[in-house]
């Protein structure tokens, strides 16, 4: 079975700070990894999307993740964040074996000050 | 292009009525899925089609749930004798479902509240 696990329930930062989100995975095989966002009274959306091509992901907005096989990790990241960035955050592993089901990992809530 | 979209975007029932979300994928999306969403949480697994049947429901919490999809491109998910705890955001997700297109794309979801 696979699981996700998101460290942190809430992220506050900065407005210009950079923006860390940790995530760690378990899954049985080479997994296809995503980061979801998902705004107030909105829909999901897409940041980025792990398939094994390379190990470093750029998403949408400036955010990009790292995978890192060694620790089961997929850390979300952004340089600078903005006001926009407000928002909660999925990290997401997909069950190949399973037709891609989605788990999610719990959300992180991310709350940027001006 | 239209993404996937849902309906109605606000339901609010009784207690032990039966109510049916709908669910229009992308035209041409083979993988349609639902997931249920409760309060600060993160989305739940419940069923998956590809094409007309049902690939996997083992996340469909008891057999009040149920879900149709007859010609491959709508979907219904049908919950009868609703509970207090069926209250949530209703999510469903299409794929290409081809080998290698993985990436579901979200509706803006349905939510569902019961009294």
């Amino acid at each position: 079975a696979q699981s996700v696990t998101q460290l942190d329930s809430h992220v506050s930062v900065s407005e210009g700070t950079p923006v860390l989100l940790r995530c760690n995975y378990s899954s049985s095989y080479s997994p296809s990894l995503f980061w979801y966002v998902q705004h107030p009274n909105k829909g999901l959306q897409l940041l980025l999307k792990y398939t094994s091509a390379a190990t470093l992901v750029k998403g949408i907005n400036g955010f990009e993740a790292e995978f890192k096989k060694s620790e089961t990790s997929f850390h979300l990241t952004k340089p600078s964040a903005h006001m926009s960035d407000a928002a909660e955050y999925f990290c997401v592993v997909s069950d190949m074996a399973a037709g891609n089901k989605l788990t999610f990992g719990g959300g992180t809530r991310v709350l940027v000050k001006p | 292009g239209a993404g996937v979209s849902q309906t109605p975007s606000n339901k609010v029932t009784e207690k032990g009525k039966y109510v049916e979300l709908r669910c229009d994928p992308i035209s041409g999306h083979t993988a349609l899925y639902w997931y249920r969403q409760s309060l600060g949480q993160g989305p739940e697994f419940l069923i998956y089609f590809q094409g007309t049947g049902a690939a996997d429901d083992s996340g469909l919490p008891n057999d009040r749930f149920f879900a149709v999809r007859p010609e491959g491109s709508v979907s219904t998910l049908k919950i009868q004798r609703t509970e207090r705890g069926d209250s949530a955001v209703y999510l469903c997700a299409s794929s290409p479902g081809t080998p290698g297109a993985d990436t579901q794309y979200f509706g803006p979801g349905t939510r569902l509240t019961v009294l």
